[in-house]
């Protein structure tokens, strides 16, 4: 069965600098991958989201990039601030009507 | 309404009774996810509705979880004879097909 991995339980980085995540998955590519934020206390918000046939998407200070070769997909956030300090979970969808697959997520901290 | 309502937001009972989850869709929405989330844990896939289909409920963990979707809206999750265990936040999301998934704010769910 297709199975998400999210780099670390936790990161912290020094304010300014990037934060880079990562997720990887098994088996089948999927047609698209997500990026969502949530806040202690809240539901999932969605960020991004990248397909197949795209190497890489921005949004401000956002960039998210797919690799199917590598079955990887990194979320970047540059000039990073406390108030990104969240957990950011992956998400996946195969095809045809198979349900979307969460990622356990990674808990940032940005140090100010 | 603009987005995802879950009712109620708070649930204490005892354990072995029944209770009840509400959902209300963004209107439109196609498609109806449950999850169930422990503290500081990933999100757990409940149960996947979509469209007129046979919702995907190979995520509820016991046969006292059930879910119903009425009218392709409202959705209700209920827990019958609930166990400590059972206690978490149970979080729906709607989208459009397998698109962006909205969430609700959660249910947190507490039996004592």
């Amino acid at each position: 069965s297709q199975k998400i991995e999210q780099n670390s339980e936790a990161l912290n980085i020094q304010e300014g600098k990037t934060a880079t995540l990562t997720c990887n998955y098994t088996n089948y590519s999927p047609a698209y991958l997500q990026w969502y934020r949530q806040d202690p206390g809240r539901g999932p918000v969605f960020l991004l989201l990248i397909r197949e046939n795209e190497k890489e998407k921005r949004k401000e200070r956002l960039k998210v990039t797919f690799d199917t070769t590598l079955k990887q997909s990194l979320f970047h956030i540059t000039a990073s601030q406390p108030a990104d300090s969240a957990t950011y979970l992956c998400a996946l969808a195969l095809g045809g009507d198979d349900k979307i697959i969460f990622g356990k997520g990674t808990r940032l901290h940005i140090l100010p | 309404g603009a987005g995802v309502s879950q009712s109620p937001s708070n649930k204490v009972t005892e354990k072995g009774k029944d209770v009840e989850l509400r959902c209300d869709p963004i209107s439109g929405h196609t498609a109806l996810y449950w999850y169930r989330q422990s503290l500081g844990q990933g999100l757990e896939f409940l149960i996947y509705f979509q469209g007129n289909s046979a919702p995907d409920k190979s995520g509820l963990p016991s046969d006292r979880f059930s879910a119903e979707r009425t009218g392709g809206s409202v959705s209700t999750l209920t827990i019958q004879r609930t166990q400590q265990e059972d206690s978490a936040v149970y979080l729906c999301a709607s989208s459009f097909g397998k698109n962006i998934q909205y969430f609700g704010a959660g249910t947190r769910l507490s039996v004592l």
